[in-house]
């Protein structure tokens, strides 16, 4: 158990919807990363939030926007989702740049 | 250029061989270096992790990271069928705040 939680494991829904999947990082992990794995690829990087500032930005769409709370929890939003949206997504956190920890992720399918 | 590139493979060997997973970066400035093991549709689990040059050992598993040449290498001895994953190597710089990942080798080992 790498002690990042993430919820839910699974999450159904249909296009143009829009989904919230949350993040809890290790403790005292003050950043937070979030990844996209589409089937048979690789991980791509979305954001990254330190001490609930954004930090990095990647690959993310405007579609989608996330944000790190006080208590350093983190929320990915995906909205207008579309049927390409369906992937794995992770978040990860670590307390400096030398090793990241990942959650067990959440599987989006977008019907 | 790709920061760090992998062969994806897939690698396909018998019980109790040798593995070798290699990778290399382009980027001089990485001084952290990573392999995780990914199960199928789990999240990444941190394996190996090697500051600068070196060697690092755990068990079957040795890590090597070769700057002269930017090359990182993960040999598994004694293989077993639970070692069937995916691995991917990551680096990352020292006052950076991203992490910058292979595509993974899929590695099947053979009863």
């Amino acid at each position: 158990d790498s002690g990042v939680t993430q919820t839910p494991k699974h999450l159904i829904t249909a296009t143009g919807q829009r989904v919230t999947l949350r993040c809890s990082p290790r403790s005292g992990d003050l950043s937070v990363y979030w990844y996209q794995q589409s089937l048979d690829q690789g991980l791509q990087f979305l954001i990254q939030y330190y001490n609930g500032e954004e930090r990095a930005k990647g690959n993310i769409l405007e579609r989608f926007s996330a944000q790190q709370f006080p208590d350093l929890h983190s929320e990915l939003n995906l909205s207008s989702l579309e049927l390409g949206d369906s992937a794995l997504y992770f978040c990860a956190s670590s307390v400096s740049n030398e090793k990241l920890f990942f959650g067990s992720g959440t599987q989006l399918s977008v019907l | 250029q790709k920061e760090v590139e992998q062969d994806p493979g897939p690698l396909s060997v018998p019980e109790g061989a040798i593995v070798s997973l290699n990778c290399t970066y382009s980027n001089s400035a990485f001084q952290y270096f990573m392999w995780y093991r990914q199960y199928s549709r789990k999240g990444p689990e941190l394996l190996m992790y090697t500051y600068s040059s070196g060697n690092k050992e755990d068990g079957r598993f040795t890590a090597q990271v070769d700057k002269s040449s930017k090359y990182i290498s993960l040999f598994i001895r004694d293989s077993q069928p639970s070692d069937s994953a995916t691995y991917l190597c990551a680096t990352a710089m020292k006052y950076g705040n991203q992490f910058y990942f292979g595509t993974g080798t899929s590695l099947t080992v053979i009863p």
